[in-house]
């Protein structure tokens, strides 16, 4: 079974949009941690946040929010007001000891956001 | 701080050719990766180092071996390239294996097998 699943392929949406890009893990642990990783067309990925499970708090950063959610393990991801500049690759990965520490990557949900 | 480099970034191989993916830290971490990066799939951890001296495997080894003589660096070769190789290559870096550890990553090498 997949660690982390990123059901959505692919996203398409206009300009100012909101878009939600989910995220659903596995693991046994009670400690792990989440992450959101962004990669741009350039190709470089680049850490956007990083949560541990323990911490249940929405958090927000500009237009960026993160919804944690342990009883149904998913941690999403909303922008809002979308921006060309947004389209990007999003990867959710987990990092916990169940799977030796390593960070485990969804597959990635390609979103395009048009003019 | 440089942060993670990688070299070079783009290559071209043919079947059967031997090469050597650079990459290298400035940050003094302990932990380095290499993973690569195929459509559809995400990033695959291919081998790692928790220091130097000391690597493992991760979920998809073969075709690649990896060594750490110094903390900065932790090269991925290729023995004989086949055109499965073909791909984008990251390596990546953090602190230490903990889980709490952000890793960082590099710009990538994306690699062609012909």
């Amino acid at each position: 079974a997949q660690k982390v699943t990123q059901a959505q392929t692919e996203i398409s949406v206009v300009e100012k949009e909101d878009v939600t890009l989910d995220c659903v893990y596995e693991t046994r642990d009670t400690t792990y941690y989440l992450f959101w990783y962004k990669q741009p067309p350039s190709g470089e990925l680049v850490f956007l946040i990083r949560r541990n499970s323990f911490d249940e708090q929405n958090e927000i950063s500009g237009r960026y929010s993160w919804n944690f959610q342990k009883s149904t393990s998913s941690f999403n991801f909303t922008i809002t007001a979308s921006q060309v500049v947004d389209s990007a690759v999003y990867f959710c990965a987990l990092r916990s000891m169940e799977y030796g520490n390593k960070l485990v990557f969804g597959a990635g949900t390609i979103l395009r956001v048009k003019s | 701080n440089a942060g993670v480099t990688q070299t070079p970034k783009f290559q071209v191989l043919k079947t059967g050719q031997s090469m050597t993916l650079q990459c290298a830290q400035d940050m003094n971490h302990e932990y380095m990766s290499w993973y690569r990066q195929d459509p559809g799939m995400g990033l695959r951890l291919i081998h790692y180092s928790v220091g130097a001296g000391i690597t493992d495997q991760g979920e998809v080894p073969n075709g690649y071996n990896v060594s750490r003589s110094t903390t900065e660096d932790f090269p991925l070769r290729l023995l004989s390239a086949a055109p499965s190789q073909t791909s984008v290559y990251f390596c990546a870096s953090s602190p230490l294996q903990s889980s709490i550890q952000t890793q960082y990553f590099g710009p990538g090498t994306r690699l062609l097998v012909l």
